[in-house]
C-alpha cells in the first residue's frame, strides 16, 4: 500500500533564511509522481513542485528545489530565501495510476 | 470558471440530516477528485472520476457516502444520516487529462460541521 510519512509537524525560519522538509514514502511501484503541495489559510492547495520518479535529476522551481533519494524512498523540499508569504501547510504527497496520496504536513511558520 | 469552485462554503449539519456538496471544476477537466480534510489532517482520498466514469471509489469511508458526476462536468458528493466524525473540509480537484504527472487544481473546500 501507498504511504506518504512528514514526521515534522511544526517548522520554523527566520526570513530569508532556508529550510528543508522532510517526506518518506512507501510504494511498490517502479514508475509514480512525488509532489509538494502548499495549503495556505484559504485552504487553497497550490502545486509547489513535481518530481517523476523515473528522473535522476532533482526537479527545482525557483527558490524550491527538492532532493529526491529514490532508493531510500525520501522526497524532502527545500525553501530558500524564505519568505513571509510562505507561511502555510506544506504537505508531500505521491501518485501512482489514479489516486494522490497525502502525508500528514508540516506547518512552516516564516518569522520576520 | 476560473479554477475549481466548490459550494457551499461552509455547512452546518444536523446529525442525520442529509448533505450535498457541489464541485464545479474547471472546464474541460478530463479528472474530478474528492478529498476529505480533518482538522489538523492531510487530505484522505474519497473518490475519482474520469469523465463521468467513477474509476475508483475506495476511500469513501461508508455506504452513506455517495459521489456522482453525471455528465463528466459538474459533481456533488452527497452524504446521508450524517455523523459527527464526518466534519471535516470537503476538497474537490480537478485536472486537465488525468495523466498521472499531471497538476490538481483544488477549490477551496466545503467545510462541513456537523452538530
Amino acid at each position: 500500500a501507498q504511504t506518504v510519512t512528514q514526521s515534522q509537524p511544526e517548522m520554523s525560519v527566520q526570513e530569508a533564511e532556508t529550510v528543508t522538509l522532510s517526506c518518506t514514502y512507501d510504494t511498490s511501484e517502479n514508475n509514480y509522481y512525488l509532489f509538494w503541495y502548499k495549503q495556505p489559510p484559504s485552504r487553497q492547495m497550490i502545486l509547489v513542485i513535481r518530481q517523476e520518479a523515473y528522473k535522476q535529476q532533482n526537479a527545482t522551481e525557483n527558490r524550491f528545489s527538492v532532493n529526491f533519494q529514490k532508493a531510500a524512498k525520501s522526497f524532502s523540499l527545500k525553501i530558500s530565501d524564505s519568505q513571509l508569504g510562505d507561511t502555510a501547510m506544506y504537505f508531500c504527497a505521491l501518485r501512482e495510476g489514479g489516486k494522490l496520496i497525502f502525508g500528514q504536513g508540516t506547518e512552516l511558520s516564516v518569522k520576520p | 470558471g476560473a479554477g475549481v469552485s466548490q459550494s457551499p462554503r461552509y455547512k452546518v449539519a444536523k446529525r442525520g440530516q442529509d448533505v450535498a456538496l457541489r464541485c464545479d471544476p474547471i472546464s474541460g477537466h478530463v479528472s474530478l477528485f474528492w478529498y476529505q480534510q480533518a482538522l489538523g489532517q492531510g487530505p484522505e482520498f474519497l473518490t475519482y472520476f474520469q469523465n463521468e466514469a467513477q474509476l475508483d471509489k475506495s476511500g469513501l469511508p461508508s455506504d452513506r457516502f455517495f459521489a456522482e458526476r453525471p455528465e463528466g462536468s459538474v459533481s456533488t458528493l452527497k452524504i446521508q444520516r450524517t455523523q459527527q466524525e464526518d466534519s471535516a473540509v470537503y476538497l474537490c480537484a480537478s485536472s486537465f487529462l488525468g495523466r498521472t504527472n499531471e497538476k490538481l487544481f483544488f477549490g477551496s473546500g466545503t467545510q462541513l460541521s456537523v452538530l
